[in-house]
């Protein structure tokens, strides 16, 4: 158990819909990564929160949005799905920004029909 | 071409063989990463390193920065170290904040 908790698991849901996907970082970490894991594109980084403060943006459509609070749970929002949204969303944390362990998430399987 | 490039991208091997997976960069990096991936899709990381070898079990990571390149290595496999291998790199600067994964090395060890 790595200490970081995502919830829902699994999520089934329609094209055009919109989904909230939500992490709690390991107790004491303050930086948040959200990643996207998908069959043809592998594991993307998508968006890195540290303290409350978007950090650095990797390949995440405007279709999707995240934020960390200020009790540092962090979600990331998924709106108009498409087909092609459907991928496994890894949420991880780690201490600090840099060349820190990351600690990953069990994940949330989004399947879009 | 990829930033992070694995091999191989399959390996299958009979218990107790000495395992070896290989990982190569092309930007500087700040850390590298290796992770392990089961069936059921959650990943756990293995080793961060920067220089160097680590050492965890039967799990040996090692790195040459000069080279740009990784190499993971198991002893005496075991049926239970089937699983999807990942390397993934943390550049400098701006880049060392977000991770840049390889394609995985999908390892199936045979009793």
């Amino acid at each position: 158990d790595s200490g970081v908790t995502q919830t829902p698991k699994h999520l089934i849901t329609a094209t055009g819909q919109r989904v909230t996907l939500r992490c709690s970082p390991r107790s004491g970490d303050l930086s948040v990564y959200w990643y996207q894991q998908s069959l043809d594109q592998g594991l993307q980084f998508l968006i890195q929160y540290y303290n409350g403060e978007e950090r650095a943006k990797g390949n995440i459509l405007e279709r999707f949005s995240a934020q960390q609070f200020p009790d540092l749970h962090s979600e990331l929002n998924l709106s108009s799905l498409e087909l092609g949204d459907s991928a496994l969303y890894f949420c991880a944390s780690s201490v600090a920004i840099g060349p820190y362990e990351q600690y990953f998430g069990p994940g949330t399987r989004l399947t879009v029909t | 071409k990829n930033e992070v490039e694995q091999s191989p991208q399959n390996l299958t091997a009979q218990e107790g063989e000495f395992i070896t997976i290989n990982c190569s960069y092309s930007v500087g990096i700040s850390a590298l990463h290796w992770l392990q991936q089961h069936p059921g899709g959650g990943i756990v990381s293995l080793f961060m390193l920067s220089s160097g070898k680590k050492k965890h079990g039967r799990l040996i990571a090692t790195i040459n920065i000069q080279e740009k390149h990784s190499s993971l290595h198991i002893t005496a496999s075991h049926p239970r170290d089937s699983a999807v291998y990942i390397c993934a790199v943390l550049g400098r600067g701006q880049g060392a904040q977000k991770l840049v994964f390889g394609q995985g090395t999908r390892l199936t060890i045979n009793p």
